[in-house]
């Protein structure tokens, strides 16, 4: 199984601030790596996909980088609304497998 | 609109079945690929199961393997859970997921998904 980590497991910064997020793969996923927004008792929703594709809707702010086995998450300029716990996933194997997740909120 | 809706969720002895059904409207099922995702309480996300739009290719996590099934019915356009022998560690909120491909194994990004169903394992 391909194992995904996310640094840091959390994170407290001010309104305004740019804010990174690193998701690394144990082996090349090409870029087959997407990253969700999952705020409490929603369900998650999709931001990124093909680790740098903004999904149709989400706010221009939120973007992604990377290939092979190390991905970035940024948040240009954080806004209250941002306040959630953001996941990388990755398909180019089954199983499909979730990041450990990194939980945003404010300072 | 664009919308997945699970039922079926509930309390369950150990050892106990459940059948999930997620709801899916505002497109054709059949064109899709479909997913079912779990998140244990404070817990993080795990991928369960995967089944294509014409139910050829199914594939599953080793958690889940031989005591879950996944199913659909596209003239129904409804996906399926069926969960036999469950366990405590089963105890989670159940998302079903629509990934973008219709057969083929790519654009595995799960967008929209449901709202969740909770199923809880105790005695």
């Amino acid at each position: 199984d391909i194992q995904m980590t996310q640094s840091p497991s959390s994170l407290s910064a001010s309104i305004g601030d740019r804010v990174t997020i690193t998701c690394q793969a144990s082996q090349d996923i090409s870029n087959y790596l997407n990253w969700y927004q999952q705020k409490p008792g929603k369900a998650p929703k999709l931001l990124i996909y093909d680790a740098s594709n903004l999904q149709t809707g989400v706010p221009s702010r939120f973007s992604g980088s990377g290939s092979g086995t190390d991905f970035t998450f940024t948040i240009s300029s954080l806004q209250p609304q941002d306040i959630a716990t953001y996941y990388c996933q990755q398909y180019d194997n089954v199983p499909i497998t979730f990041g450990p997740g990194t939980k945003v909120d404010i300072k | 609109e664009v919308q997945l809706v699970e039922s079926g969720g509930g309390l369950v002895q150990p050892g106990g079945s459940l059948r999930l059904t997620c709801a899916a409207s505002g497109f054709t099922s059949s064109s899709y690929s479909m997913n079912w995702v779990r998140q244990a309480p404070g817990k993080g996300l795990e991928w369960l199961s995967y089944i294509s739009g014409n139910s050829y290719n199914i594939y599953y996590a080793d958690s889940v393997k031989g005591r879950f099934t996944i199913s659909r019915d596209n003239a129904k356009n409804s996906l399926y859970l069926q969960m036999n022998s469950l366990r405590a560690e089963d105890t989670a909120v159940y998302y079903c997921a629509r990934s973008q491909s219709s057969n083929g194994w790519g654009s595995n990004w799960f967008d929209p998904w449901g709202q969740g169903t909770l199923v809880a394992v105790s005695s």
